[in-house]
């Protein structure tokens, strides 16, 4: 089955602990990306990768780093989490192209107290 | 910039109701047009697409068309059912940008039966 495989799907944690969130998928898709979900505002993405070792910053990328050493994993990093980044996550791939489908995760939901 | 606006909920509606969720966009060049739906607890899921202008996208009694005269990309249903009841996201996407889709905020839809 073609899917996105993010974990954990809910953790709480505190101010300053590193915590890393994976995302692996199996479609052999080029393109990766995590988006934050906030009430109000909809998706915005924090980080892509448009192949191995590519990645670029999205709209709101401070506090989290990313990195792409397969195609098929693209793990999000909170090196020092604050409360201003409890949200929902979800991690999302697609093939090359802009007029492409997104596939997404079931999502992580973590709050840093 | 890139931008997309929709219309705000939360949309309650009687079952076999009409639905119009409203959808227009801000963007330079040719976006390729997106709407996902997301049930309670899930990611994402795609509903429909359009690529370029006057395309109409359809998908389980769903259908927008892509309006570039008036940058719109309203989503209509003519049957509501109690299962549709979900948040839909309207979202742009160019090409190049690795993927990247910008969203609007979300509108809930809640069908009564």
């Amino acid at each position: 089955e073609a899917q996105v495989t993010q974990n954990p799907r809910y953790l709480i944690t505190v101010t300053g602990k590193k915590l890393t969130v994976t995302c692996s998928q199996n479609m052999n898709h080029e393109y990766m990306s995590w988006y934050r979900q906030d009430p109000g505002l909809g998706l915005r993405q924090i980080y892509y990768s448009m192949n191995v070792e590519v990645t670029d910053k999205g709209d709101v990328p401070e506090g989290y780093k990313v990195s792409r050493k397969e195609k098929r994993n693209f793990p999000l990093i909170l090196e020092s989490p604050s409360p201003n980044q409890t949200s929902l996550y979800f991690c999302a791939s697609s093939s090359p192209g802009g007029n492409q489908p997104q596939h997404f995760g079931d999502g992580t939901r973590l709050s840093i107290l | 910039g890139n931008s997309v606006t929709q219309m705000e909920g939360p949309v309650t509606l009687s079952e076999e109701a009409f639905l119009t969720i409203n959808c227009t966009y801000t963007a330079t060049g040719y976006p390729s047009l997106f709407w996902y739906v997301q049930y309670p607890g899930e990611g994402l899921q795609l509903l429909l697409k359009a690529t370029k202008a006057d395309d109409k996208g359809s998908n389980k009694g769903f259908e927008a068309t892509y309006r570039k005269e008036t940058t719109s990309f309203h989503l209509e249903k003519g049957s509501v059912q109690v299962s549709d009841s979900a948040v839909y996201f309207c979202a742009l996407s160019r090409y190049n940008q690795g993927g990247k889709l910008i969203f609007g905020q979300g509108t809930e839809l809640s069908v009564k039966p």
